[in-house]
């Protein structure tokens, strides 16, 4: 499926490095999330955007900045960080957070090693 | 937050029906309840989405008791494919705080054997 696009696929940086993920949605979407998922822990919700607007941060350290330029660009702008922020980046986009029967799509992710 | 206790793992061989149960005892009146089904190294993909009794689509069936306690997804004649992380989530879809039903917890990881 390609209605989910993210970029680059893998990422190796170091603590001292700046770089940012990109996520693309082509479904017309308004609502986009990032999630983060570690090695044998749940998928966490990192943050959520309605209509380009940040709607939740789920108590993200300040070392992950957000942006979203339009309804279908996300980015994730990362500083600063550390070996244990090495995860599986997540974004995903549904409709917008007002339907009854809202469902998300997700990207292939990010795969980023921190060194 | 309408909290969600699945089984950590369950196993299955081909051809085979699987019935995974999801527990959700506080959840609220305008909660919907959807399942995901996540393969390594993937995003979560969507499976089927129900408020009461049952759904049915080419995948699933969802099948929703009257108190809406729990739910049970069944996945008919599974194949070694369909290994993957099974995750049931609840949460109002009408708006608000988006935190309750994006709340995907550990899952269950379905194993299916030959």
């Amino acid at each position: 499926e390609t209605g989910v696009t993210q970029t680059p696929r893998h990422l190796v940086m170091g603590m001292t490095n700046k770089k940012s993920l990109k996520c693309e949605q082509h479904l017309g979407h308004n609502a986009m999330y990032w999630y983060k998922q570690s090695a044998k822990k749940p998928l966490e919700l990192m943050f959520v955007y309605n209509f380009k607007e940040q709607t939740e941060n789920n108590s993200v350290p300040s070392r992950f900045s957000p942006e979203c330029p339009n309804s279908s660009h996300l980015f994730l702008h990362l500083h600063t960080l550390q070996p244990e922020d090495s995860a599986l980046y997540l974004c995903a986009s549904s409709q917008d957070l007002q339907g009854n029967t809202d469902t998300q799509y997700f990207g292939p992710g990010t795969r980023l090693t921190v060194l | 937050l309408a909290k969600t206790t699945q089984p950590i793992s369950m196993d299955s061989y081909e051809g085979q029906e699987v019935n995974i149960t999801c527990s959700h005892n506080n959840i609220a009146t305008n909660d919907y309840i959807t399942w995901y089904q996540q393969f390594p190294s993937q995003g979560p993909r969507f499976i089927i989405q129900g408020y009461k009794t049952k759904v049915t689509n080419e995948v699933a069936s969802l099948f929703i008791p009257a108190d809406r306690k729990s739910s049970t997804l069944s996945l008919p004649r599974v194949s070694l494919s369909d290994t993957a992380v099974y995750y049931c989530l609840v949460g109002d879809m009408g708006g608000g705080s988006t935190l309750g039903r994006l709340y995907f917890g550990r899952g269950t990881q379905l194993t299916v054997w030959p």
